[in-house]
């Protein structure tokens, strides 16, 4: 729903970047969020965006244009504790996501 | 409590009975929504409430499917003549509030089976 658009898998080595790109409808949009879940897991939160411009926190930094309708969230140092889905979020009258991204790091 | 909470956590039920999934979100948080889950699938959103506003109840699949909210507390699912694509888990997250303020905290969530 809300043309959510993420690809369905990345694979990166221990220790390198990865950058997982979203694509969303522009209208009647009120943020941006990244969730991570991990296999059998519930997901939790990483970041929220409203305002253009990058989010740092750590080693995850998010990343939003309003007018593009563009997001991606940027892990950097991977670990393999990071291999996890990444579940792009959109907040319009509600809150709705993509597919989710499923990241695997190998060492 | 401290999370949502969810329950049962794991039900197998027989196709055609009905069932029925419990949500008990953070206390004080108006807004709760309730997700699917297929099996390595993203979410998928089904009804969301907002304080004493009417639900969004646009991502429910059939009208087997409903689901209900006392106030601003529990929440149920009730999903009546189980198929066998009614198989995931069943995700309940709330917030503080349903807009910008609005990070969504997730129960572990409910697996249904159905044989």
């Amino acid at each position: 729903g809300q043309n959510i658009d993420q690809p369905t898998e990345m694979t990166a080595t221990e220790g390198a970047i990865v950058q997982i790109n979203c694509t969303y409808q522009t209208s009647g949009f009120n943020g941006l969020f990244w969730y991570q879940q991990h296999a059998g897991e519930a997901p939790t939160f990483l970041s929220y965006n409203v305002l253009d411009g990058l989010e740092e926190k750590g080693r995850f930094s998010s990343f939003l244009s309003r007018s593009k309708g563009y997001s991606y969230l940027l892990l950097k140092e991977l670990q393999m504790k990071d291999s996890a889905s990444y579940l792009c979020g959109r907040l319009g009258d509600k809150l709705s996501f993509g597919a989710g991204t499923t990241v695997t790091v190998r060492a | 409590g401290a999370g949502v909470s969810q329950s049962p956590s794991n039900k197998v039920t027989e196709k055609g009975k009905d069932v029925e999934l419990r949500c008990d979100p953070i206390s004080g948080h108006t807004a709760l929504y309730w997700y699917r889950q297929r099996l390595g699938q993203g979410l998928e959103f089904l009804i969301y409430f907002q304080g004493n506003s009417a639900p969004d109840k646009s991502g429910l699949p059939s009208d087997r499917f409903s689901a209900e909210r006392t106030g601003e507390s529990v929440s149920t699912l009730t999903i009546q003549r189980t198929q066998q694509e009614d198989s995931a888990v069943y995700l309940c997250a709330s917030s503080l509030a349903g807009g910008a303020a609005g990070e969504l905290f997730f129960g572990e969530g409910s697996r249904l089976t159905v044989l």
